[in-house]
């Protein structure tokens, strides 16, 4: 059973600084990874999708890197703003047989303060 | 509308009682995915759709649970008899296709009184 890890549980950082954001997965057998951003009472919104033949996306001050055979990746988010403080979500495709969705983790409580 | 729509927003109920909660995905979607939500906790999968026919249940927790998607657009998540320990915030997701990027509506929080 695939079993996805994020670690910190939670960080706090004054402004400006460069952060990373880990997660591990326990069955490297995955189509795509996902990060997702959520706001206290609100639902998912996607912040970036890395598809198992990749390497690495960005978007803005935001990168994604994946390495599959040791089931790991990352979130770099640079000059970090407090706009950004908000719960950070990984997660990967569910596989095998007509599996699709995704396995959570339980997220990165981040806390960017002014 | 462009995003997925979840309706209601919150939903109190008592125990035993019989909910139904609303998912309108983005339009042209042809995969939809419901999780569950509990505090601190990641969403879990429940069932997933290509099209009308339920592709991967095997997340519902018992028969209690059912979904539908009559004409391969709006689904409906239905709870029978429902019990405390339902009480959590229940998403929606729709993609354009089977392992593509997801896209979520702002859920349902079902309270169980």
């Amino acid at each position: 059973k695939q079993e996805v890890t994020q670690i910190p549980a939670a960080l706090s950082v004054p402004e400006g600084e460069n952060l990373v954001l880990n997660c591990s997965f326990t069955d490297s057998a995955i189509y795509n990874l996902q990060w997702f951003r959520q706001d206290p009472g609100k639902g998912l919104t996607s912040l970036l999708l890395i598809q198992s033949s990749q390497r690495e996306q960005t978007s803005g001050r935001l990168n994604a890197s994946l390495d599959k055979s040791s089931g790991r990746s990352t979130l770099y988010i640079a000059a970090s703003q407090p706009g950004d403080s908000a719960t950070y979500l990984c997660a990967v495709s569910r596989s095998g047989g007509g599996a699709d969705g995704l396995t959570f983790g339980k997220g990165t409580h981040l806390i960017i303060q002014p | 509308g462009a995003g997925v729509s979840q309706t209601p927003s919150n939903k109190v109920t008592e125990k035993g009682k019989y909910v139904e909660l609303r998912c309108d995905p983005i339009s042209g979607h042809t995969a939809l995915y419901w999780y569950r939500q509990s505090l601190g906790q990641g969403p879990e999968f429940l069932i997933y759709f290509q099209g009308t026919g339920a592709a991967d249940d095997s997340g519902l927790p018992n028969d209690r649970f059912f979904a539908v998607r009559p004409e391969g657009s709006v689904s409906t998540l239905k709870i029978q008899r429902t019990e405390r320990g339902d009480s959590a915030v229940y998403l929606c997701a729709s993609s354009p296709g089977a392992h593509t990027e997801a896209f979520f509506g702002q859920g349902t929080r079902l309270t169980v009184v």
